[in-house]
């Protein structure tokens, strides 16, 4: 069955931590995505991935496909990155296949 | 560049009625792909439309059906609405078949009452 996982469910942190979120899949993948939803319902895709490390300002998303795993970090995180974080992946069927999502509050 | 729209933004219906979503890509994207997000299911796929062919489809019933024109403007239909049915349905664009960074529109909430 194409599973995927993320842990944690939900993650409170200090303003200035560094945060990661973490993500695995049950099969090969062709792409995995990161995506961001604020309250309100708009989601933002941060990254799509399918091999290696990519960095956008102060997010980092990695992967390691042997393990079938990949991480989100954010450094220096801010209140404005209070957010649901969500991992999916394409499995090779292509059509998005979602994890449950980590909400993440990050206090001032 | 404009943004993926949807309308209406919000809806609200009754049981055994229908309801048309619509759904406008960013200018040049030809894929559109269809989500419901519920507090219970969370995020599942519904349907994905490539040059007005679906080529994916995901495992809801045929009450739910789409399709896209060939602006690439897409509908997705619900016929004989169930409570279940309330959600948040949203769009994304792509400019390749998938996969592809998606962009999501904000969404259409459907209330069935």
């Amino acid at each position: 069955k194409n599973e995927v996982e993320q842990s944690p469910q939900n993650l409170t942190a200090q303003e200035g931590e560094f945060i990661t979120i973490n993500c695995s899949y049950s099969v090969g993948i062709s792409a995995l995505h990161w995506l961001q939803q604020h309250p309100g319902g708009g989601i933002v895709s941060l990254f799509m991935l399918s091999s290696g490390k990519k960095k956008h300002g102060r997010l980092i998303a990695t992967i390691n496909i042997q393990e079938k795993h990949s991480s989100l970090h954010i450094t220096a995180s801010h209140p404005r990155d209070s957010a649901v974080y969500i991992c999916a992946v394409n499995f090779g069927n292509e059509k998005l296949t979602f994890g449950t999502g980590t909400r993440l509050t990050i206090i001032p | 560049k404009a943004g993926v729209t949807q309308t209406p933004r919000y809806l609200i219906k009754t049981r055994g009625q229908q309801v048309t979503l619509s759904c406008s890509p960013i200018s040049g994207h030809r894929s559109v792909s269809w989500y419901q997000q519920t507090p219970g299911q969370g995020l599942q796929f519904l349907f994905e439309y490539f040059s007005e062919t679906q080529r994916n489809k995901g495992n809801f019933p045929g009450r739910f059906s789409g399709r896209q024109f060939s602006n690439s403007r897409s509908e997705m239909n619900v016929s004989t609405l169930e409570l279940g049915d309330s959600a948040l349905y949203l769009c994304a664009s792509s400019l390749a078949i998938p996969p592809d960074t998606q962009y999501f529109g904000p969404g259409t909430r459907l209330t069935v009452l």
